[in-house]
């Protein structure tokens, strides 16, 4: 059974600093893995999309890594913001239809 | 430019109640998803429906029934609600397999 980690469960930067939101999953057998944010009280927003044959997305400020043999992924954020502050949540999807996601990483960003 | 939408936002039920969570996307999508959020537990898939006149079991699904009206729409019924219904839902969709997922804002529902 597919289980998706994300560490640590919250992290709190200084405004401007680069940093990366760590995703593992246990089965490397993956589709893809998609990065979503979800601000308070809101639903989920998508992000980025890696498909298994890729090693990197990028859109903007965000850049996402996929290493399907060591089972893990990274969200980096540049020179971040207090706007970035959100919950970062991790998806991946195997075979069928049904995506595993992990519990999310409560980013804050302080002015 | 609506994308997911889902109605209500917010209801309170008595247990033993019934009620049904609407969801419609206008992104001519064929994949659409039931979720519940719940402190803790992350996201949790109930039921989903591959394309129009199929659906299926995800996670949890005991307590809740779907049904696909059409390919814009897909709705979930609590047809007794237990306090341990009380979550909040979200309703997804997607193009196909593989693709990317989109949500709707939210249902939040309280059983008492």
């Amino acid at each position: 059974k597919q289980e998706v980690t994300q560490i640590p469960a919250a992290l709190s930067v200084p405004e401007g600093e680069n940093l990366v939101l760590n995703c593992s999953f246990t089965d490397s057998a993956i589709y893809n893995l998609q990065w979503f944010r979800q601000d308070p009280g809101k639903g989920l927003t998508s992000l980025l999309l890696i498909q298994s044959s890729q090693r990197e997305q990028t859109s903007g400020r965000l850049n996402a890594s996929l290493d399907k043999s060591s089972g893990r992924s990274t969200l980096y954020i540049a020179a971040s913001q207090p706007g970035d502050s959100a919950t970062y949540l991790c998806a991946v999807e195997g075979g069928s239809e049904k995506l595993v996601f992990g519990k999310g990483t409560k980013l804050t960003v302080n002015p | 430019n609506a994308g997911v939408t889902q109605t209500p936002k917010f209801q309170v039920l008595k247990t033993g109640q019934s009620m049904t969570l609407q969801c419609a996307q206008d992104m001519n999508h064929n994949s659409m998803y039931w979720y519940r959020q719940d402190p803790g537990m992350g996201l949790r898939l109930i039921y989903y429906s591959a394309s129009e006149g199929t659906t299926d079991k995800g996670e949890v699904p005991n307590g809740y029934n779907v049904s696909r009206l059409n390919k814009r729409e897909f709705s979930l019924r609590l047809e007794s609600a237990a306090p341990s219904q009380t979550s909040v839902y979200f309703c997804a969709s997607r193009r196909g397999q593989g693709g990317e997922l989109f949500f709707g804002e939210g249902s939040r529902l309280t059983v008492l």
